[in-house]
């Protein structure tokens, strides 16, 4: 079946850190997403991003389709980016598959 | 625009009883899937809802179904709950589906407890 793997599985940075997230893909992809997920379990949308490059302040993200992979780049990390980031992504019409998981925690 | 609307936001049931959650989904928006996580098995995809019509579905049993009315709106229903149903259930609603050019947008969530 599709498989859709995210690195590393946990992370811990201290404050001020960057960090790169990575999401591998074992099937070319027609819809990719990365989400925050808060501790409410809330889903943020940070990228809708299947293909090339797309930054929004200190986060950034490139998804090489061909490759089958998605980076996710956080800069000058803040406790408040803690908890666990989603890739998603849709094959077809009508498959839309989340990755594993990369659970980050910011120490002060 | 108001975002995805889920109630309710917490339930309790014990094994045995059903239960049905709600989404309202972001005005416009035509199609709503749903996803069950939990800690062992991560976000799984139950089924889409399109037009009132299920497009998809997901490796669930048929206790998990799930309906969608005119207004987008969709519920869906668990039958005889087992304690492994205990979960976090989160709907999404995108403008027309799954595939390209589909943003997805979620929301808060149901958190189900199976006593």
């Amino acid at each position: 079946g599709i498989q859709v793997e995210q690195s590393p599985p946990d992370l811990i940075l201290q404050e001020g850190a960057n960090s790169t997230l990575r999401c591998n893909f074992s099937d070319s992809v027609n819809n990719l997403q990365w989400f925050h997920q808060n501790p409410w379990g809330q889903l943020i949308n940070l990228f809708y991003i299947p293909s090339g490059t797309k930054q929004n302040g200190r986060l950034s993200a490139t998804t090489v389709a061909t490759e089958r992979y998605s980076l996710l780049y956080i800069s000058s990390s803040q406790t408040t980016d803690s908890g666990v980031y989603f890739c998603a992504v849709g094959f077809g019409t009508y498959k839309y598959i989340f990755g594993t998981g990369t659970r980050l925690k910011v120490l002060a | 625009k108001a975002g995805v609307t889920q109630t309710p936001r917490y339930l309790i049931k014990t094994r045995g009883q059903q239960v049905t959650l709600s989404c309202s989904p972001i005005s416009g928006h035509r199609s709503v899937s749903w996803y069950q996580q939990t800690p062992g098995q991560g976000l799984q995809f139950l089924f889409e809802y399109f037009s009132e019509t299920q497009r998809n579905k997901g490796n669930f049993p048929g206790r998990f179904s799930g309906r969608q009315f005119s207004n987008s709106r969709s519920e869906m229903n668990v039958s005889t709950l087992e304690l492994g149903d205990s979960a976090l259930y989160l709907c999404a609603s995108s403008l027309d589906g799954l595939g390209p050019y589909n943003e997805q947008f979620f929301g808060p969530g149901t958190r189900l407890t199976v006593l």
